[in-house]
């Protein structure tokens, strides 16, 4: 499986701020998925990242929120911008091969908005 | 809108009995289907994936799917404290290869 290392692990932000996430993968995966799960929650598919072109956004999220890059196909970056207490999340990058089925996880970023 | 609904718990079983966690989806054609296991503040670790119906035993899990049912669920057998965690069932978009998670099940192992 291929090990999937986010950074940063933590962080706390000022409200109307913006936080980059990075995710990097130890080998090339054909798929990449940013992730959010809110306190208590179970997780929710924000984006799939492709490589060289513009992410896919799951309904209720969009571009000018959670800007998304992927130069290539070990690397992915999640922007959270204009942060507000309720984007106060764990935030989780994923990726798998497609030819397979298993995904795996970061260790997920967890921001606390104040 | 394509779903995935789990019994939230807590599920409390004592150390050494079987725990049973089950899962429904509403997506008829979905074809790969997993559990993953998460410790409070850590991320989702994969355990368990199956793809055909019947049983899967990988050490003490077993997952069972049943297509035409819908449903999907995890045996836990000789459950110990260690156990204890919220699993979480997740079915794969054949097409995109995104997840769609259920709520999730939390486990309590009673010592």
């Amino acid at each position: 499986s291929a090990v999937i290392s986010q950074k940063p692990s933590r962080d706390i932000c000022q409200r109307g701020t913006s936080l980059t996430i990075q995710c990097q993968v130890d080998s090339q995966v054909t798929m990449m998925f940013w992730y959010r799960q809110q306190p208590g929650q179970s997780l929710t598919l924000i984006a799939t990242a492709n490589q060289g072109s513009e992410a896919t956004y799951e309904s209720g999220f969009v571009i000018d929120k959670f800007p998304i890059s992927r130069p290539n196909l070990t690397f992915s970056t999640l922007t959270v911008s204009n942060m507000s207490p309720e984007d106060s999340s764990i935030y989780l990058c994923s990726g798998g091969q497609q030819t397979v089925t298993e995904a795996f996880f970061g260790q997920g970023t967890r921001l606390t908005v104040v | 809108q394509k779903e995935v609904e789990q019994n939230s718990g807590p599920l409390s079983v004592p150390e050494g009995a079987i725990a049973s966690l089950n899962c429904t989806y509403s997506d008829r054609v979905s074809q790969s289907f997993f559990w993953y296991r998460q410790y409070s503040g850590k991320s989702p670790e994969l355990i368990m994936s199956i793809y055909s119906n019947g049983d899967k035993e990988d050490g003490r899990f077993t997952a069972q799917l049943n297509k035409a049912s819908q449903y999907v669920s995890l045996l836990i057998r000789d459950s110990q404290p260690s156990d204890s965690a919220t699993y979480l069932c997740a079915v794969m978009d054949t097409g995109r290869r995104a997840l769609t998670f259920g709520s999730g099940t939390r486990l309590q192992v009673q010592p």
